[in-house]
């Protein structure tokens, strides 16, 4: 079955620190991956998009990896701030899926001013 | 700024009403658009795949007469939660895009649904 998984459901650290969140899917057949952000309430707003190619991808303080062979993506925020705090979910296209997405059940992080 | 506009985003109504949600492409024209479906602390899950001019493919389990979808132009495709009851109750996403491998999907804000 395919899937994906995000481990641990939730996080908490201090302003400024670094921080690197986990995802980790079954099957190396993929397309792409993608990062997105969810608000309290809201929907979704994609952060990162990295193709079944590439090695990483990066947006501002925002570093996503890509290691296919492992089954594994990182999202790492540099200099962590209150207002990242959200639900960070990672969603996988693998390969003949018809588009359709595969979500991990995401990590909710909670930046301590 | 968004580019898939979904409305409205909070319905509140009484058990045995019909509820639709509009899902709108800004900037594009999408043939294909997403439904999904969010408990709280839970993953998407997606529910159907809207096409234009089609007849919608729904995900197993997802019951077609319950959830009516309308996708009847390149920008709009409409949920209708009929006679809702209050397990139906839930947040409702739409999506659309990503249909080309280097294209990444957009979402709407969702709406949140909750029946009396």
């Amino acid at each position: 079955k395919q899937e994906v998984t995000q481990i641990p459901a939730a996080l908490s650290v201090p302003e400024g620190e670094n921080l690197v969140l986990n995802c980790s899917f079954t099957d190396s057949a993929i397309y792409n991956l993608q990062w997105f952000r969810q608000d309290p309430g809201k929907g979704l707003t994609s952060l990162l998009l990295i193709q079944s190619s590439q090695r990483e991808q990066t947006s501002g303080r925002l570093n996503a990896s890509l290691d296919k062979s492992s089954g594994r993506s990182t999202l790492y925020i540099a200099a962590s701030q209150p207002g990242d705090s959200a639900t960070y979910l990672c969603a996988v296209r693998y390969t003949g899926a018809n588009s359709k997405l595969t979500f991990g059940k995401g990590i909710t992080l909670s930046v301590r001013p | 700024g968004a580019v898939v506009s979904q409305h409205p985003s909070r319905v509140i109504c009484k058990s045995g009403t019909s509820v639709k949600i509009e899902c709108r492409s800004l900037d594009f024209q999408a043939t294909t658009m997403f439904w999904y479906r969010q408990f709280p602390k839970q993953s998407l899950m997606l529910m159907a795949t809207s096409n234009e001019g089609s007849k919608a493919t729904y995900e197993q389990g997802v019951e077609k007469d319950k959830f009516l979808i309308n996708h009847a132009s390149l920008t709009l495709s409409t949920l209708t939660v009929t006679s809702a009851h209050p397990e139906d109750s839930s947040f409702y996403i739409c999506s659309a895009g990503g249909l080309l491998m280097n294209q990444p999907q957009h979402f709407g804000d969702g709406t949140r649904l909750s029946i009396l």
